[in-house]
């Protein structure tokens, strides 16, 4: 079975500070995906980013990185220099390679940036 | 390009009624999915359509939830003798094909969703 698990509930920062989201997933499968979504106050879930599980290297975009470990099954997600925009909630989520990509969410983490 | 879109945006019902919630996918896609967000928690499975087949139905929670995707393109998800329990965000999501593809090929993009509320 898979298991995404974000210990985080809610997170408030003041604008520009830096902030790191944590995931934490369980799986049997070897190979697997690992994502990141935004869900901005209007609902719709927007992807920030794709891992494969054979693809330990760290990645940044723009004022966004993620740092997938392996050894401890950890993908989390870091938001440098944080905006206002940046207010939302964040999933992390798990997909499997096989033939059911179903993916499997965390609860989600809610990100408060105040100005 | 148009992205998944969800019809109604919002759904009132009473408790015992039938309701039927729309998703139209991106063009050329063939998978479809649904899900179901609870308040407070993420997306949870419900299932899956490769084509006009469920591939995966899984996650439906019980014999009062349907879908059906009969021409491989628009999906209803059908849910009867509705439930306090039931109401949620109801969530589409399209991708190209199938898992298995280490690629974005198979990129779920997701629509804005239903909210259902039974009253």
């Amino acid at each position: 079975a898979q298991k995404v698990t974000q210990a985080q509930t809610e997170i408030s920062v003041v604008e520009k500070e830096d902030v790191t989201l944590d995931c934490v997933y369980e799986t049997r499968d070897t190979t697997y995906y690992l994502f990141w979504y935004k869900q901005p106050p209007s609902g719709e879930l927007v992807f920030l980013i794709r891992r494969n599980s054979f693809d330990e290297q760290n990645e940044i975009s723009g004022r966004y990185s993620w740092n997938f470990q392996k050894s401890t099954s950890s993908f989390n997600f870091t938001i440098t220099a944080s905006q206002v925009v940046d207010s939302a909630v964040y999933f992390c989520a798990l997909r499997a390679t096989g033939a059911n990509s179903k993916l499997t969410f965390g609860k989600g983490i809610t990100l408060s940036v105040r100005p | 390009g148009a992205g998944v879109s969800q019809t109604p945006s919002n759904k009132v019902t009473e408790k015992g009624k039938y309701v039927e919630l729309r998703c139209d996918p991106i063009s050329g896609h063939t998978a479809l999915y649904w899900y179901r967000q609870s308040l407070g928690q993420g997306p949870e499975f419900l299932i899956y359509f490769q084509g006009t087949g469920a591939a995966d139905d899984s996650g439906l929670p019980n014999d009062r939830f349907f879908a059906v995707r009969p021409e491989g393109s628009v999906s209803t998800l059908k849910i009867q003798r509705t439930e306090r329990g039931d109401s949620a965000v109801y969530l589409c999501a399209s991708s190209y094909g199938t898992s298995g593809g280490l690629s974005s090929y198979n990129e779920q993009f997701f629509g804005p969703g239903t909210r259902l509320t039974v009253l």
